[in-house]
């Protein structure tokens, strides 16, 4: 089944990295997402992954998979108090079709 | 550029009553899809429509309908409320059936 679990929380000091962990069960997930939810908002993404690279950089985040675990990290370098937002992780699946399968979301506190 | 824009941004309701939260996508955009995100979870998919006609529906009961206008605008409808419907109704857009998502700032709804 399709099922994407996320630790709830996170909290950080300013300047430091924060790590997002995510698990998926689909072992034929397609595309991996992270979206950011700040409050009052909408979503944004902000990076995704496909299923066969293990690595993608993009300025202050990196997104690392790993396909054998089913497991998804999103690492935010040098975290600013403007990073504190909801952070999900995202699925596709050729079941799912165009859909996104979301998890619940973890919390990023950054304290100055 | 307008993003994607719902109307309206709150609103109250009864039990029993039938709701219709409207979405206009980014110019350009023939796709929107709808998820719901109730409280302190991550959003579900509800529908996708592209070019008129639906392309995918999430596991939600038949009092959930939408339709998209030729101007690939869309409305979803909601009847017979119960208190579990109370939730942020977020709308997405995209160029094509697949591709980026870019959301709205949803409809918060509260059913009473």
């Amino acid at each position: 089944g399709e099922d994407v679990e996320q630790s709830l929380f996170l909290s950080v000091r300013e300047g430091d990295s924060s790590v997002i962990n995510c698990t998926y069960t689909d072992s034929s997930s397609t595309y991996l997402y992270w979206y950011k939810q700040e409050p009052g908002a909408g979503l944004q993404l902000l990076t995704y992954i496909f299923s066969n690279m293990d690595m993608k950089q993009d300025q202050r985040l990196t997104v690392l998979l790993n396909k054998k675990d089913k497991h998804l990290s999103l690492r935010i370098a040098d975290t600013q108090t403007g990073d504190s937002a909801i952070y999900f992780c995202a699925e596709t699946t050729p079941q799912a079709g165009t859909a996104l399968i979301f998890g619940k979301g973890t919390t990023l506190s950054v304290s100055s | 550029d307008a993003g994607v824009t719902q109307s309206p941004t709150h609103l109250i309701k009864t039990r029993g009553q039938q709701v219709t939260l409207r979405c206009s996508p980014i110019s350009g955009h023939k796709s929107v899809s709808w998820y719901q995100q109730v409280l302190g979870q991550g959003p579900q998919f509800i529908f996708q429509y592209y070019e008129k006609e639906e392309r995918g529906r999430g596991n939600f009961p038949d009092r959930f309908s939408a339709r998209q206008f030729p101007n690939y605008s869309s409305e979803l409808n909601v009847n017979a409320l119960l208190l579990g419907d109370s939730a942020l109704y977020l709308c997405a857009s995209s160029e094509g059936v697949t591709g980026e998502l870019f959301f709205g700032e949803g409809s918060r709804l509260t059913v009473l």
